[in-house]
């Protein structure tokens, strides 16, 4: 069945560092992509997504690459803020529908 | 301002008690779903509904139901709680088409006792 891979955390970075979250999915059909963010005490919100091949989503200095050839939607930051400490999920739609099946999440911790 | 509410933030049950959360959406979406959260196991999917009293099971059924007698509600109900549905359960609603936004409930916790 379908399924997503992140890398596993957790991930600690000092700020202003570089981020990269790696995600790599394998699905049937032509999913759709998407970052998911959940910050301490609050619920699961989208961060930015892609629906076709080479697209770039972007939202708050984050961005990520529909790479179909490799099937892979990696999540970059060039600097990180505290303010980025969260819970980040890798997240494909199954099968042309709208169900979504999440990679386990990685932890981002930053430090001042 | 778009809205999923869970009808709890903190549950305790006992064993062998039926349990209700309950979700509403006032976005008018066709798709709900029921998602527990567990740490090193991501978000797996419970049951989802496509329409009124229309469901789905996802990846683990096994001990919960839903109904969905009003678009806008979808239950979630344990029909006799065990300690291993100790969870945050979370509850979403997205509308149809390609790449649409999810949006999601704050989550319940349920601790069985």
């Amino acid at each position: 069945g379908d399924s997503v891979t992140q890398m596993e955390g957790p991930v600690t970075l000092s700020e202003e560092a570089f981020l990269t979250i790696n995600c790599t999915y394998t699905a049937t059909g032509y999913p759709s992509l998407f970052w998911y963010v959940q910050y301490p005490g609050e619920g699961l919100q989208l961060l930015l997504k892609a629906t076709k091949a080479d697209d770039k989503g972007s939202n708050k200095g984050f961005e990520a690459t529909y790479r179909k050839e490799t099937t892979s939607f990696h999540l970059e930051k060039g600097s990180v803020q505290v303010s980025d400490s969260a819970v980040y999920f890798c997240v494909i739609t199954q099968g042309g529908s709208e169900k979504l099946v999440f990679g386990k999440g990685t932890k981002l911790t930053v430090n001042p | 301002d778009v809205k999923v509410t869970q009808s709890s933030r903190y549950l305790v049950k006992r064993t062998g008690e039926k349990v209700f959360l309950e979700c509403v959406q006032d976005m008018d979406h066709e798709n709900m779903f029921w998602y527990r959260q567990d740490p090193g196991l991501g978000l797996r999917l419970i049951y989802f509904s496509y329409d009124v009293k229309m469901k789905e099971k996802g990846d683990i059924p096994e001990g919960y139901s839903v109904s969905r007698e009003k678009k806008e509600r979808f239950s979630l109900i344990l029909e006799s709680a065990s300690t291993n549905q100790t969870s945050m359960y979370l509850c979403a609603s997205i509308n149809r088409g390609r790449g649409t936004e999810a949006f999601f409930g704050q989550g319940t916790r349920l601790t069985v006792v």
